[in-house]
């Protein structure tokens, strides 16, 4: 597709569950960014990759919390023993480059822990 | 810790109307400002983005103006039309790395 892509568009769990968030980016961007949205809130950066760098995890906001991206391409944002306060919507957005450059954001992922 | 603050936090016009968007950040110190707009299920789209050496970027009928000693920039969008409504944020990049910080966002409502 020609833009950044999410999957689901909507996941409602249960507390304590395990959930997968997968992001596909713009074909030849080479960083991909995670960002979470709480209601009210502005956006919270959670981890950036670039090319085969390491990725840069400061932003997540506790060790339930990981990100893989595999060949460079698709990226999942794991949320293991999920509590209710990590519902948001969570958007994932690619850039050509290193960071500086625009960024292109998907439509999010709206997560309820109910 | 940047700080970045986005106000009104809702702002309803009559179509037609030229308007402006207040941001502000409280470290001038930034590498570039990015605004953009978030339309309900479509995520965000990145309107202008000002390099921390310039003063104002345009597009259309859109300009953004960045003024770093007083830690503030402006988007104006002059004769609006329903289709501009959005909620429009701002995000403030403090150096040539992943540290973005976003504005709350304004909610803004275009009247027919």
């Amino acid at each position: 597709g020609a833009g950044v892509s999410q999957s689901p568009s909507n996941k409602v769990t249960e507390k304590g569950k395990d959930v997968e968030l997968r992001c596909d980016p713009i074909s030849g961007h080479t960083a991909l960014y995670w960002y979470r949205q709480s209601l009210g809130q502005g956006l919270e950066f959670l981890i950036y990759f670039q090319g085969n760098s390491a990725p840069d995890k400061s932003g997540l906001p506790s060790d339930r919390f990981s990100a893989e991206r595999t060949g460079g391409s698709v990226s999942t944002l794991t949320i293991q023993r999920t509590q209710q306060e990590d519902s948001a919507v969570y958007l994932c957005a690619s850039s050509l480059g290193p960071s500086g450059n625009t960024q292109y954001f998907g439509p999010g992922t709206r997560l309820t822990v109910l | 810790k940047q700080e970045v603050t986005q106000i009104p936090a809702a702002l309803s016009v009559p179509e037609g109307e030229n308007l402006v968007l207040n941001c502000s950040f409280t470290d001038s110190a930034i590498y570039n400002l990015q605004w953009f707009r978030q339309d309900p299920g479509k995520g965000l789209t990145s309107l202008l983005l000002i390099q921390s050496s310039q003063r104002e970027q345009t597009s259309g009928r859109l300009n953004a103006s960045l003024d770093k000693s007083s830690g503030r920039s402006t988007l104006y969008i002059a004769a609006s039309q329903p289709g501009d409504s959005a909620t429009y944020l701002c995000a403030v990049r403090r150096g040539n790395n992943n540290d973005m910080r976003f504005g709350a966002g304004t909610r803004l409502t275009v009247k027919p």
